[in-house]
């Protein structure tokens, strides 16, 4: 069974400063797709950043990257120039495959990250 | 656009009551999810469906039912209300082809 682990219950740092997240998981396939999604205050589930196993390159969103190392199963969110908005819990997340018919996402618990101004 | 659609977004029940949350999506997704989200623990599926007509338990489906009559809804329902069911319920939908899942902004049921 596929397992997602967030070792970091919660993280503060000050505005601008950048900040790095960590996820690892379990998996024995091949094949997979990895997620990081954001939740502000809102509760409103937002996707910052997703990456297919199969691609080498580390996949960026604007001030959002990621470190992915496959070998160690390893998937770290890195945010630059961090800003106040970005105050939210943050959820890493893993699929299996796309194309089968009972999809799950498995989450790991989470990380609160605070910005301080 | 209004995407995924949770009604209510907050309500507070008595043990033993029963009630029904419904999940709306406008983008023709085929696939339709219900999890609960709990301090400490992530998202766990509780039922998800592939399409109209069906359904399937996830994760954690005891104390719950699900209905997909429609494409575009999702229902979930309680029978017989818990204190263990207080949580945070997110509806979700994803397309076939496509890898992102998209939320409704959620449900807080507390059940006293």
């Amino acid at each position: 069974a596929q397992t997602v682990t967030q070792s970091q219950p919660e993280m503060s740092v000050q505005e601008a400063e950048t900040v790095t997240l960590s996820c690892t998981y379990d998996t024995s396939e091949n094949n997979y797709y990895l997620f990081w999604y954001k939740q502000p205050p809102s509760r409103q589930m937002i996707l910052v950043i997703r990456q297919e196993a199969y691609k080498q390159q580390n996949a960026t969103e604007n001030r959002f990257s990621v470190n992915f190392q496959k070998a160690a199963k390893s998937f770290s969110l890195k945010i630059s120039d961090s800003q106040l908005g970005d105050t939210a819990m943050y959820f890493c997340a893993f699929m299996k495959q796309l194309y089968i018919p009972n999809y799950q996402l498995i989450w790991g618990a989470g990380t609160k990250l605070i910005i301080k101004p | 656009n209004a995407g995924v659609t949770q009604t209510p977004k907050f309500r507070v029940l008595k043990t033993g009551q029963s009630m029904t949350l419904l999940c709306a999506q406008d983008m023709n997704h085929e696939y339709m999810y219900w999890y609960r989200q709990d301090p400490g623990m992530g998202l766990r599926l509780i039922h998800y469906s592939v399409g109209e007509g069906t359904t399937a338990k996830g994760e954690v489906p005891d104390g719950y039912n699900v209905s997909r009559l429609k494409k575009q809804n999702f229902l979930l329902g309680l029978e017989s209300a818990a204190p263990s069911q207080t949580s945070v319920y997110f509806c979700a939908s994803k397309g076939h082809l496509n890898t992102e899942a998209f939320f409704g902004q959620g449900t807080r049921l507390t059940v006293v």
